[in-house]
């Protein structure tokens, strides 16, 4: 989506390495969110953000942290990348949280990142 | 500890037919029941749900949710080839945490 960025698109690395993914957003929305995809599990919430420095975890925090020292930027970082966290990452935005009348409303996922740690 | 149960995880059925996903959820301090359409990469927003008993449509699409039952369902009639993706619900709460379903694969054929 055009208001939405994730970098890298792909990325490969090594068991061990620290790895940090961007999200960057020009929609000056309030809330991001940083989900990982795997087969079998659907879509689970890592960490999310409601404001500038300030975050909550969600379902699978282990082993990530965020930053968000300003509105358009959430940072996910795998401290010590394990093989366990090859997957697809997305990052979502929202004016609202999901409340709101329309169009103010849902979520706008990125592209997705692939990380896959070998 | 909330979660969000799609049903069923897959499914097949011939252009033209009519399909229901369902989903059922358990969410501390609900606020809305969202679904999803995931094609190739991301999911896009289909419809939020906060009402029971109000349906949302949009072309061939409509969703209602049941508050008391904990439970929505996605309708879409006349399916083409092109309603082929996986169908995500997600329950989300008053402190912005959202939970997803597994998602359910639908594929449909010519």
């Amino acid at each position: 989506d055009a208001g939405i960025t994730q970098s890298p698109r792909h990325k490969v690395t090594e068991t061990g390495t620290p790895v940090t993914l961007r999200c960057h957003q020009t929609e000056n929305h309030r809330y991001m969110y940083w989900y990982r995809q795997d087969p079998g599990h659907g879509l689970r919430l890592i960490h999310y953000s409601y404001g500038v420095k300030d975050t909550d975890k969600g379902e699978v925090s282990d082993g990530y942290s965020v930053s968000r020292s300003k509105t358009e930027d959430f940072l996910l970082t795998l401290e010590s990348a394990t093989s366990s966290q090859t997957s697809v990452y997305f990052c979502a935005i929202s004016e609202t949280g999901g409340t709101g009348s329309p169009p103010n409303y849902g979520y706008t996922f990125g592209s997705g990142t692939r990380l896959t740690v070998v | 500890e909330d979660k969000v149960v799609q049903s069923p995880l897959s499914l097949v059925v011939h252009e033209g037919d009519t399909v229901t996903l369902n989903c059922s959820y358990e969410v501390t301090n609900f606020r809305s029941l969202l679904w999803y359409k995931q094609e190739k990469k991301a999911p896009t927003f289909l419809f939020m749900l906060t009402s029971s008993g109000i349906e949302k449509k949009s072309g061939r699409l409509s969703s209602i949710l049941d508050k008391k039952e904990l439970f929505s369902i996605l309708n879409i009639t006349a399916t083409q080839t092109g309603d082929s993706a996986i169908y995500l619900c997600a329950g989300a709460n008053r402190d912005d945490k959202i939970i997803f379903g597994k998602g359910t694969r639908l594929h449909i054929l010519p």
